[in-house]
């Protein structure tokens, strides 16, 4: 079993949704959750950054992690085409990782049309 | 901002050939990594590396080894390029820590025929 889970889709939402994205993860010592987004032909870039248990907002972005269930989710309000991109889970553990490592769900590829 | 920058966006390679994928960062990153990824298989680490000429295995090194000469570039060495290479290869750069986050570059898609 992968440490990181993550449905690859692809999710397609009209313009202006709700998009909900979701990880599931097996490792209880996992304390720094992040979601990249990485366009089509270039390099996942970071998007969000979240510490052990909570909500964190970015103007329509939404990081959420419930510790308790190994759950993290990535909300998109107003969603616009040009969020459509592949969006990657990734965290570490406090200690007890290998030197900064980041695991990675396999990414969940979203296409929002107008 | 940062910038990770890989040598060459595209890479035609015959097997058995010895390729190098190289990789230079300017934020004075400490850590350094190279993956593949893969449709349907994600992002997948090969080699780390956290200080010059120091290097850990990922979860598939074989048939990969890594060079770390100067802490801003890390080499990514096919000894004997085989065709289940072909990939998009990534390079990653973050500051020491278990928190910091990875910072990527735009990745070479290499086809080795």
């Amino acid at each position: 079993q992968k440490e990181v889970e993550q449905d690859p889709g692809p999710l397609s939402v009209p313009e202006g949704a709700i998009v909900s994205l979701n990880c599931t993860y097996s490792n209880s010592a996992f304390q720094y959750f992040m979601w990249y987004r990485q366009y089509s032909r270039k390099g996942p870039e970071l998007l969000m950054y979240t510490y052990s248990s909570g909500n964190k907002e970015d103007g329509r972005f939404t990081a959420q992690v419930d510790k308790s269930s190994k759950y993290i989710s990535l909300f998109i309000r107003d969603s616009q085409p040009s969020d459509s991109a592949t969006y990657l889970c990734a965290m570490s553990a406090r200690r007890g990782s290998t030197l900064g490592r980041l695991y990675f769900g396999r990414g969940t590829q979203l296409t929002v049309w107008p | 901002d940062v910038k990770v920058t890989q040598s060459s966006r595209y890479l035609v390679k015959r097997t058995g050939e010895k390729v190098f994928l190289e990789c230079v960062q300017d934020m004075d990153h400490e850590n350094m990594f190279w993956y593949r990824q893969d449709p349907g298989l994600g992002l997948r680490l090969i080699y780390f590396s956290y200080d010059v000429k120091m290097k850990e295995k990922g979860d598939i090194p074989e048939g990969y080894s890594v060079s770390r000469e100067k802490k801003e570039r890390f080499s990514l060495i096919l000894e004997s390029a085989s065709t289940n290479q072909t990939s998009m290869y990534l390079c990653a750069s973050s500051f020491q820590g278990q928190h910091q986050p990875q910072h990527f570059g735009d990745g070479t898609r290499l086809s080795i025929l």
